[in-house]
């Protein structure tokens, strides 16, 4: 099936590691993004891609990184310089000719202990 | 910049009651308008978009209409289901060259039955 697969689903963490997330697409989408979900707040974004081997910092990148060396992937690491990680993260994708639909995968919740 | 506001939740219905969640945005130029739905731990849908003035989205009984006159966008549904509670998120795009969509915060909405 086309679409866009996050894992894991849920994730917990302590206090000083990292962690990275998966986002992998079928969908030939040149455009991925990563957003940030926090009750009341919406979507903030991170970091997004346009076309593999380069990527732009969003609005909230500080304490994030992130690399496209595939098409199809486009992993988040949230490093221990994330001072509040916990979390709801999205990944989601574009296609150039799509009017400005973008497309979102289920979610990845992460908990830091 | 561009941005999104949209009337802050929650909001709550019965069952058959008539929806309106109201948007307004600021930007320059002729944007993209979309309105997503978000049901509880997923990710997001495209649930209808309007890409010129005077468009009128519409897609499983909802509906929204472009009026660049009043920059507004507001979503309305004739008679919600209990099946139609969820976070709504208005969002705005200019196509083209534009990186990335923006956010309204999103509106909860529960039907009660």
């Amino acid at each position: 099936d086309g679409g866009i697969t996050q894992s894991p689903k849920y994730l917990f963490r302590k206090e000083g590691q990292n962690v990275t997330l998966s986002c992998e697409q079928n969908l030939n989408h040149d455009a991925m993004y990563w957003y940030r979900q926090d009750p009341g707040q919406g979507l903030r974004l991170i970091y997004y891609s346009q076309i593999v081997n380069d990527f732009q910092k969003g609005d909230i990148a500080e304490g994030y990184s992130v690399s496209r060396e595939k098409k199809e992937s486009f992993p988040l690491t949230v490093t221990s310089a994330q001072k509040n990680p916990t979390a709801f993260y999205l990944c989601a994708t574009r296609e150039v000719t799509s009017g400005g639909v973008e497309f979102f995968g289920e979610g990845s919740r992460l908990t830091v202990l | 910049g561009d941005s999104v506001t949209q009337m802050e939740g929650p909001v709550t219905l019965s069952e058959e009651a008539f929806l309106t969640i109201n948007c307004t945005y600021t930007a320059t130029g002729y944007p993209s308008l979309f309105w997503y739905v978000q049901y509880p731990g997923e990710g997001l849908q495209l649930l209808l978009k309007a890409t010129k003035a005077d468009d009128k989205g519409s897609n499983k009984g909802f509906e929204a209409t472009y009026r660049k006159e009043t920059t507004s966008f507001h979503l309305e549904k004739g008679s919600v289901q209990v099946s139609d509670s969820a976070v709504y998120f208005c969002a705005l795009n200019h196509g083209g060259s534009n990186y990335k969509l923006t956010f309204g915060k999103g509106t909860l909405l529960t039907v009660n039955p």
